[in-house]
């Protein structure tokens, strides 16, 4: 069983819409990442949360300590946002897990 | 001046054969490491290196052992390959709570 649950798996919205990527995890963290990585292979990282809101840009990244919830939202959806979105959860004693990731395809 | 830096991008070889692939950052990050990544593209840890320290050595096959001669190189070395070790290895280095740097993966095929 993952630690790291993502939802959902795939995901095909219109340009410009609100997108909503979920990540929920089992236990007790240190910090979370969003991680987006494009067709050509690359891996960037979004954001890093450990409580509250980041934005930049059109992307959004929240997390819910209590609930332990983290989404990402991205506001007017491109096309040039179409990725593999990635949550990562770094669990106190330094050990990183993966969501499965969500692919997004925005179609114009 | 990338940050962290991979070689080979991709690797071809037959069953059996031992290969290494190199990782370098010039982030001066204390923490390296190593993910495997399937065809279904998800991610999972082998290896994490911290301050030229084993930290983290997931349930992976003995044929595969990290080497990090200092603190800014992470190399992993592959014995005997077989075909189930085909996908991509991504390098990444973090630092405390930054944000982790992804090296831009080797694509690993085992014929």
């Amino acid at each position: 069983k993952n630690e790291v649950e993502q939802s959902p798996q795939n995901l095909t919205a219109q340009e410009g819409e609100f997108i909503t990527i979920n990540c929920s995890y089992s236990v007790g963290i240190s910090a979370l990442h969003w991680l987006q990585q494009h067709p050509g292979g690359g891996i960037v990282s979004l954001f890093m949360l450990s409580s509250g809101k980041k934005k930049h840009g059109r992307l959004i990244a929240t997390i819910n300590i209590q609930e332990k919830h983290s989404s990402l939202h991205i506001t007017a959806s491109h096309p040039r946002d179409s990725a593999v979105y990635i949550c990562a959860v770094l669990f106190f004693g330094n050990q990183f897990y993966f969501g499965t990731g969500t692919s997004l395809t925005v179609i114009p | 001046d990338t940050a962290v830096s991979q070689t080979p991008k991709y690797l071809v070889t037959q069953m059996g054969n031992d290969k290494s692939i190199k990782c370098e950052q010039n982030l001066g990050h204390d923490t390296m490491y190593w993910y495997k990544q399937d065809s279904k593209k998800f991610l999972k840890i082998m290896f994490s290196y911290n301050n030229k320290e084993l930290i983290i050595n997931e349930t992976v096959p003995n044929r595969f052992s990290p080497k990090s001669p200092d603190k800014a190189h992470l190399n992993l070395h592959i014995n005997s390959l077989e075909l189930g070790d085909s996908a991509v290895y991504f390098c990444a280095s973090s630092q405390g709570f930054s944000p982790l740097h992804f090296g831009n993966g080797t694509r690993l095929t085992v014929t």
